[in-house]
Parts: C-alpha cells; sequence; structure tokens
C-alpha cells in the first residue's frame, strides 16, 4: 500500500542555519504531496504542496519539489528562525482510494536555537 | 470563511469509562471528514473517514467507533476506554482540493 518515510528527528538548528527534511514515498500513479506543519498544542495545518511532477510547492520560504525519479519530496529552508521549531509531517494524497485518503509520515521535530 | 470546532480539548478518563468527541465544520456543505489518531511520539494515525451522512468507513478495528449524523458533525466514540486509548484526537475536513483542514485537537488520558 501506500506509505511515507521521513527522516528521524529530533532536528536540532541554529538560527540562519540550513534546514532540509528528506521525505520518500510509495504510491501507486501519481499522488498529490504535501508538507504540515504542527505547533506545539496544536493541530496540523497545510505547509506546502505539489500535485504532479517536478511541482514545486512554497511558503513562508520552506520549498519542496516533487521528484518522481526518486520519489522524493524533501523540505528545504534557507534559514530558520526560532519560530520553525514545530513537528513537520510529510504526507501523500493518491487517488487509489477515491482520493479520499491522507497518509502521513511520523513527523519530524525541529527545535531552532537562538 | 470555513472552521472546524472540536471539543473537548483535554479529556481525562478512567479506564472502561465511555467516550465521545465531537467535531463540526462550519462554511462548506457536504465535506468528507476524518478523524485521526497522533500517540506520543508517532505520526498520525487515520481511524474513520466519512463521505456521507451516515457513511462511515473504518481504517483500523478497535473498540472507537465514528458516527456522521449530520452533514457537517463528526462523533468519535467508544463504549469502554482502553489505556492505549490514551493519544491526541484530530478531526479533520476536506474537500475536492485535496487539502486537509484541521481542528485544534482533543487530548485524551486514559487512566
Amino acid at each position: 500500500g501506500d506509505s511515507v518515510t521521513q527522516m528521524e528527528g529530533p532536528v536540532t538548528l541554529s538560527e540562519e542555519a540550513f534546514l532540509t527534511i528528506n521525505c520518500t514515498y510509495t504510491a501507486t500513479g501519481y499522488p498529490s504531496l504535501f508538507w504540515y506543519v504542527q505547533y506545539p498544542g496544536e493541530g496540523l495545518q497545510l505547509l506546502l504542496k505539489a500535485t504532479k511532477a517536478d511541482d514545486k510547492g512554497s511558503n513562508k520560504g520552506f520549498e519542496a519539489t516533487y521528484r518522481k525519479e526518486t520519489t522524493s519530496f524533501h523540505l528545504e529552508k534557507g534559514s530558520v528562525q526560532v519560530s520553525d521549531s514545530a513537528v513537520y509531517f510529510c504526507a501523500l494524497r493518491s487517488g487509489n482510494t477515491g482520493g479520499f485518503k491522507t497518509i502521513f509520515g511520523a513527523g519530524t521535530r525541529l527545535f531552532v536555537k537562538a | 470563511s470555513q472552521t472546524i470546532h472540536q471539543w473537548p480539548a483535554t479529556l481525562v478518563q478512567p479506564v472502561g469509562s465511555p467516550l465521545s468527541l465531537e467535531c463540526t465544520v462550519e462554511g462548506t456543505s457536504n465535506p468528507n471528514l476524518y478523524w485521526y489518531r497522533q500517540a506520543a511520539g508517532r505520526g498520525l494515525q487515520l481511524l474513520f473517514y466519512s463521505v456521507g451522512i451516515g457513511q462511515i468507513s473504518s481504517e483500523v478495528p478497535q473498540n472507537l467507533s465514528a458516527s456522521r449524523p449530520q452533514d457537517r458533525q463528526f462523533i468519535l466514540s467508544s463504549k469502554k476506554l482502553l489505556l492505549s486509548d490514551s493519544g491526541f484526537y484530530l478531526c479533520a475536513w476536506s474537500s475536492g482540493a485535496n487539502v486537509l483542514t484541521f481542528g485544534a485537537g482533543s487530548r485524551l488520558t486514559v487512566l
């Protein structure tokens, strides 16, 4: 079945450092790919998405490119801030189940130090 | 604009007691509705989803159940809670845009 694998955390960075969180997926067909972010004590919110190969999603300085050849959707940010400390989830949504289910990775916790 | 409400925010219940978590969506019609569980240090597990009133699909066999008595209302229930039911429960909705919008979550502790 469909699955998402993302790097284990926690990831600890200093402010203004470069961030990469790796995400790979397994899916049949052509899934849509997402990054969601969860701030402490809150629900998840969409950070960015890409719906087809070579699309780049971007938001708030974060970027991720849909790479079909490597089945990857790595999250990057050039300069992180303390306010970026959160848990980041990679996710996919495929049409195999009528497009009704979103499959999430285990999440990667990011700590950014001042 | 669309909003999603989920309550209660925090719940502490003894083993064997019943559970009812409620979720409502405003500002949209016929949404797809979902219940996810996030156990401590783990990712999100899809428990139930619904594409219409009275239509419930279960992803994980367990002692939980879900109901959708109205178009924009989704309820998660249990007759007898287990210790392993502790976790952070998230309700979400989506339309054709494929994006999930989550509620603030309900933290359940079973003692």
